[in-house]
């Protein structure tokens, strides 16, 4: 019954492959993020969505591209992947009523290493 | 640039003392400022949060103490246990939006027993 489930939690691959990131929760939430942690834990927002509609996009290499077949599911796919993508992927979830913060639910975490 | 700064980067102290970390903002239009707590292997989980028409919030242990003028909020943690060990976020967010969570660059905290 997790919240918020990412797929794979370990990723080990090697540089200019092709990978995706898979996050699902189960909240009913309408709002999902994807973040990156980096070695020396710094949490930084990629991207946002709220009923499938991409609503943040921060600075992030178009290598990386979001895709939310409906509002339980946001995966990550990213392209040619380099040393420097080494991090930690976290997928989270918010229910945003009527511009009313609400607390964001974050998943596992998906460890990815680029050889 | 680093909208949110948080101090110190790690700290230790003993069970039973009073654990502090302070954050600082920049832009005033942030209105919703959490902390959130990252045990390893996990991801961040809320511990809580605080809105400016308020100068403190307490829940059990931990409390926010908050100063809008000086543009500071800080969390103390009150008897502080081994089981807090972990490393702690603060972070801010602005109405309006994108409700985009700006995070500060942590501090592990080690409760020794």
């Amino acid at each position: 019954d997790t919240a918020v489930s990412q797929t794979p939690k370990y990723l080990v691959t090697q540089m200019g492959n092709d990978k995706s990131i898979k996050c699902e929760q189960n909240l009913g939430h309408d709002t999902m993020y994807w973040y990156k942690q980096d070695s020396k834990k710094f949490l930084k927002i990629m991207f946002s969505y709220n009923n499938k509609e991409l609503i943040i996009n921060e600075t992030v290499p178009n290598r990386f591209s979001p895709k939310s077949p409906d509002k339980a599911h946001l995966n990550l796919h990213i392209n040619s992947l380099e040393l420097g993508d080494s991090a930690v992927y976290f997928c989270a979830s918010s229910q945003n009523t009527g511009g009313i913060r609400e607390t964001q639910y974050f998943g596992p975490g998906t460890r990815l290493l680029v050889l | 640039q680093q909208q949110v700064k948080q101090s110190p980067q790690s700290l230790i102290v003993q069970k039973g003392g009073i654990s502090i970390i302070n954050c600082a903002y920049e832009n005033t239009a942030f209105d919703y400022f959490p902390w959130y707590q990252q045990f390893p292997g996990k991801g961040p989980a809320l511990l809580i949060a605080i809105r400016p028409d308020v100068s403190e919030k307490k829940e059990g242990r931990f409390t926010i103490s908050f100063n809008k003028s000086a543009k500071q909020f800080s969390l103390h943690i009150m008897d502080s246990q081994p089981g807090d060990s972990a490393t702690y976020f603060c972070a801010a967010s602005r109405r309006g939006g994108s409700e985009k969570l700006v995070f500060g660059k942590g501090m592990k905290l080690t409760v020794n027993p």
